[in-house]
């Protein structure tokens, strides 16, 4: 099962960034969200698609429909600058599998 | 709060095993499933395998299947990810990783800090 997420975002400081997953039929799976930061391990900022851990801010969300998920970042800081993986467990194979990653800059 | 500690660095020649550990704190090691995720330099996330506590059984990724092995030590709370016949593109900083430890049943929720693990000649 492959996902595909764009190698890079761009967006200005309190825009709305959106980090695009895609996948075959990924509706029908849960999608999880990490946020890596330069030198630090990754940290999951939204589970099952929509669902938020405590401690992220509400400025994190999800949505997952059809082919693609989506990693929505409003009021975006210059602390938001990272690189941000969507995951999938494909459990026709048993496989974790990660998108290649984004690279959201914030300029 | 559950917390993962990792071993140490590591340099390894080509052909050489190692073996990464990682200590669970906070939580009981049964109530979890601990999976290991590498990141080569410069490169995205891979997954590797792990156990899976509610299959009470070890799933691994295909080109990793017979080269490593995850097992885990139930009185001490350790998971153990083992590699055999290192070769030069294992160099990657290896995390392990729960699954289980909050709401979602398939999220890797908490990360160790990583262990960085170079193969060299």
């Amino acid at each position: 099962y492959v996902l595909t997420q764009p190698p890079s975002v761009s967006v200005a400081p309190g825009m709305t960034a959106r980090i695009t997953c895609g996948g075959n039929k990924i509706g029908s799976r849960r999608v999880h969200w990490y946020q890596q930061k330069s030198g630090q391990a990754p940290v999951v900022v939204v589970q099952d698609d929509d669902d938020r851990p405590s401690g992220i801010p509400d400025r994190f969300s999800g949505s997952n429909s059809g082919n693609t998920a989506t990693l929505i970042i409003t009021s975006v800081e210059v602390a938001d600058e990272a690189d941000y993986y969507c995951q999938v467990w494909d459990n026709s194979s048993e496989d974790r599998v990660f998108g290649g990653g984004t690279k959201l800059s914030v300029l | 709060q559950v917390h993962l500690l990792q071993s140490g660095a590591e340099v390894k020649k080509p052909g050489a095993s190692v073996r990464v550990s990682c200590k669970v704190s906070g939580y009981s090691l049964k109530e979890l499933s601990v999976h290991w995720v590498r990141q080569a330099p410069g490169k995205g996330l891979e997954w590797m395998g792990g156990f899976d506590r509610e299959e009470e059984d070890t799933f691994y990724a295909q080109k990793f299947k017979g080269r490593v092995t995850v097992t885990e030590d139930t009185i001490t709370d350790t998971s153990y990810l083992q590699i055999r016949n290192m070769r030069f593109e294992d160099t990657a900083v290896y995390y392990c990783v729960t699954v289980g430890a909050l709401r979602s049943l398939e999220a890797f929720d908490i990360w160790g800090q990583g262990t960085r693990v170079s193969v060299s000649p």
